[in-house]
């Protein structure tokens, strides 16, 4: 237990879905992170938040829209996807932004999936 | 950008047995992390480096920062069934975190 939450654990949806990906930290952190892990791939940055502003947008598709609506919550709002956006979705935080010696703290993931 | 290799891809290995793992880069970091991830989870940290030829241990865990800043290692003794799981390095310049591709541990009885 990491004290950053993510639900659903699992999600399968069509391309013409909508559904939300929800994490919530527990650390009083104020920086949070979405991560996208595929297969054989390292950990991919997507967006990073810091004090509910994005810092970061790492040339994501706007298919995938971030809402950061305060410093514990954390949603990646997923619009007409497609299979290859099938992957580990990892949310995580920090105390403060990234910087040398800060550490992240991951949360166990959403497994979706994109049929 | 960045890349580190880390190596090797995966290790199948018994009981009992010690294990090593190092991470490059072509770049200088002044920060190295170890993080495992156990299936269906997400990454814990078990390791952090903040200095140069530092050496740091976590129980059966051992991990060094390079002299040069751009490797690391990670050791684990006497390996125990629970040690199965993808170990990643992380390594941090002046801003992103980068990810290693990982390093998968199998451990037979």
């Amino acid at each position: 237990e990491t004290g950053v939450t993510q639900t659903p654990r699992h999600l399968v949806m069509g391309m013409t879905n909508k559904k939300s990906l929800k994490c919530e930290q527990h650390l009083g952190h104020n920086a949070m992170y979405w991560y996208k892990q595929s297969a054989k791939k390292p950990l991919e940055l997507m967006f990073v938040y810091n004090f509910k502003e994005q810092t970061e947008n790492n040339s994501v598709p706007s298919r995938f829209s971030p809402e950061c609506p305060n410093s514990s919550h954390l949603f990646l709002h997923l619009h007409t996807l497609q299979p290859e956006d099938s992957a580990l979705y990892l949310c995580a935080s920090s105390q403060v932004l990234l910087e040398p010696g800060e550490t992240q703290y991951f949360g166990p993931g959403t497994r979706l999936l994109v049929l | 950008g960045q890349q580190l290799n880390q190596s090797p891809q995966s290790m199948f290995i018994q009981e009992g047995e010690d294990v090593s793992m190092n991470c490059t880069s072509s770049s200088i970091f002044n920060t190295w992390l170890w993080y495992k991830q156990d299936p269906g989870e997400g990454p814990v940290l078990l390791i952090a480096l903040y200095k140069a030829g530092e050496l740091t241990s976590n129980g059966r865990l051992t991990a060094q920062f390079g002299i040069t800043r751009k490797d690391s290692f990670l050791n684990i003794s006497a390996s125990i069934p629970s040690d199965v799981g993808i170990y990643f390095c992380a390594g941090q310049g002046t801003d992103k975190l980068i990810f290693g591709t990982g390093t998968r541990l199998q451990v037979f009885p």
